[in-house]
């Protein structure tokens, strides 16, 4: 069944309002990874964040490994930070990625 | 500077063709992999190798073959193409010894069958 379930599908918001992205897992994880991916573009990487809080300009994660849930947090959103925001953990050594669907994120002037 | 480049970047092919997806990686990571993208499914894993030489079955890899003949080369292989693997297929390369490093991907290659 689906490993990695992301919330919400899609999100609106108003140049400078905040967001809560949201990541719950089914299994155990050696390692989580938040990807951003521009329409039509690649992934890169945000954060590594198997556990704690960590944080990366407007950007926060928050990996509670006990409730198997991790959140990304971003702060007074721009333009830019429109597209699609990926959770993908790896429960093995290998890096092999179980990847949720996206949150799909439009921030309008 | 770290890069994996795939090619070719978009592609047209034929119910029945034959259609090979290449992957170069300039970073000299052991693993690779190719996962392709579909809307309500996000990224699903096909093919992994360790290195050259190897490779070894993902989550969904019916109707694909991979081939891993350099550390730097890995290639996907749809021997009889079929409309169900139009997708945007993308690569990665990884080092599995550092969990704190992301996989590394490439731009993605559209792939339509018709």
């Amino acid at each position: 069944g689906q490993q990695v379930q992301q919330s919400p599908a899609s999100l609106v918001l108003q140049e400078g309002e905040n967001a809560e992205l949201q990541c719950n897992f089914s299994t155990s994880l050696n390692s989580m990874q938040w990807f951003y991916q521009r329409p039509g573009g690649s992934l890169v990487s945000l954060f590594y964040n198997p556990s704690g809080t960590k944080h990366s300009g407007r950007l926060t994660s928050t990996t509670v490994i006990k409730e198997r849930r991790s959140s990304l947090h971003i702060s007074s959103s721009q333009t830019t930070d429109s597209g699609t925001y990926l959770c993908a953990l790896s429960n093995t050594g290998y890096q092999n990625f179980y990847f949720g669907k996206g949150t799909s994120l439009t921030v309008i002037p | 500077e770290a890069a994996v480049t795939q090619s070719p970047r978009n592609k047209v092919a034929v119910t029945g063709g034959k259609v090979t997806l290449s992957c170069n990686q300039t970073n000299n990571h052991n693993n690779m992999y190719w996962y392709r993208q579909d809307t309500g499914h996000g990224l699903r894993l096909i093919h992994y190798s360790y290195g050259a030489g190897s490779t070894e079955k993902g989550d969904i890899p019916d109707g694909y073959k991979a081939s891993r003949p350099s550390q730097e080369n890995f290639s996907l292989i749809l021997e009889l193409a079929t409309p169900s693997q139009t997708s945007v297929y993308f690569c990665a390369s990884g080092d599995p010894g550092n969990n704190n490093q992301a996989p590394l991907f490439g731009e993605g290659t559209r792939l339509s069958v018709l």
